[in-house]
Order: C-alpha cells, then structure tokens, then sequence
C-alpha cells in the first residue's frame, strides 16, 4: 500500500540538542511538506518542496532545517535555534501541490522538549 | 492572521446533523478541502468541492460552497460518536500551497 510513514511517533530532545524527524513517501508525490501543529492554532507550514534538491520556506521556518536528496524522503531538523519545539510534526506530500487529492498525511510525530 | 477561519468547537448529539462553518479569502481558489483529525493522528481527507460547484454530496456529508461570499459548510448528517475529531477547512492558495484554518473540534454526545 502507497502511503506516507514518519517516524518516530513520539521523540524527546533535551533543551540545546539538535533531532531530526523522518519523512518517507512511496506514493511518487513531488511535493512535500512539513506542518507545526499546535493547540488552537492549526497548521502552520514549516518548509515545502516541490521538487528533489529545491526546497522554499514556509511561514515559520526559523529554527528548522530540511534536505530532499531524495524524492522518496523529506526529513526535518529541529534545531537547538527553535525556542519553543515542543508540538505535534505532520508530514505531507502530493502529486502536484493542487488538485482534488489534495494532500496526503503522515500519521505525525509529537516532540517534546525535556 | 489566518486567511481561513473556523469556530473551535462544536457540540451535536448524537443522531442529529452537524454544520461546520468557514470563511476563505482567496478567491482564485480551485479546490476546497475539508480534512478530519483524530485524536494523536495524521490528517484525513474528508472531501473536497472544485470551485464550479456549488454543492457536493458523498454519503452523509455535503459540502456547500458561497463563492461570493467565501462560505464553505460541511454538513455532516446522522451524526455518530465516531464522527468526534477536529475538522480543518483548506484552500490551495495563489502560491499552490495549502492554507488551512485552525480547526473545529466537533463533540459528539450520546
């Protein structure tokens, strides 16, 4: 079956530490995104990329990193520049950015800080 | 702020219908979403509208769409303990990107 894995389910960092949050597709999607999700707040969009090797900052970007060697994987560094990274990481990917599948998710990654 | 709103929350007894409402401001949106959230899970698409339409039915949900006003409702009728999660409206955005509101957390109550 063609889906979208993010491992792990949950993560620990302590305060100052780098983690980095893993994002694979077998779904030969283009695009791929990250989104921080918060309580009240929604999604906000981390990074995105619409294409192996280019990426694009999304609306809060500061205090993450991504790559995309691979068209498969999409994985997110949260750095120790991220004040606050404790929250729920979803993981997205499409076809082509628009359309009616819209996105396909991951089932998330809750990181907390300790 | 938010392109897209929503109330937070929404309480619907069981067997009754319930209307989640949202207001968009990109008016060259082609499709509209609506994604449901489970407790601790990823995001599930629901349905979607294709901006031509005015209503879409699947099952016991329908989906109305206001252009004019930049009105989306998702109807969702009979409703059932297992339909309690968070609902997100979506537009695709003039970038191609999704802009999601920040969700109604729809209770169900026997």
């Amino acid at each position: 079956d063609g889906g979208i894995t993010q491992s792990p389910k949950y993560l620990f960092r302590k305060e100052g530490q780098n983690v980095t949050l893993s994002c694979e597709q077998n779904l030969n999607h283009d695009a791929m995104y990250w989104y921080r999700q918060d309580p009240g707040q929604g999604l906000r969009l981390i990074y995105y990329s619409q294409i192996v090797n280019d990426f694009q900052k999304g609306d809060i970007a500061e205090g993450y990193s991504v790559s995309r060697e691979k068209k498969e994987s999409f994985p997110l560094t949260v750095t120790s520049a991220q004040k606050n990274p404790t929250a729920f990481y979803l993981c997205a990917s499409s076809a082509d950015g628009q359309g009616a599948n819209g996105y396909t998710f991951g089932s998330g990654t809750r990181l907390t800080v300790v | 702020g938010e392109d897209v709103e929503q109330s937070l929350f929404l309480s619907v007894r069981e067997g009754d219908s319930s209307v989640i409402n949202c207001t968009y401001t990109d008016s060259s949106s082609t499709y509209l979403y609506w994604y449901k959230q489970e407790p601790g899970a990823g995001l599930q698409l629901l349905t979607y509208i294709f901006s031509n339409m005015d209503m879409k039915q699947d099952q016991r949900l329908t989906v109305l769409l206001n252009k004019k006003d930049k009105h989306l409702s998702l109807r969702i009728a009979d409703t059932q303990t297992g339909d309690s999660a968070i609902y997100f409206c979506a537009e695709i955005d003039s970038w191609g990107k999704l802009q999601f509101g920040a969700g109604t957390q729809v209770v169900v109550t026997p």
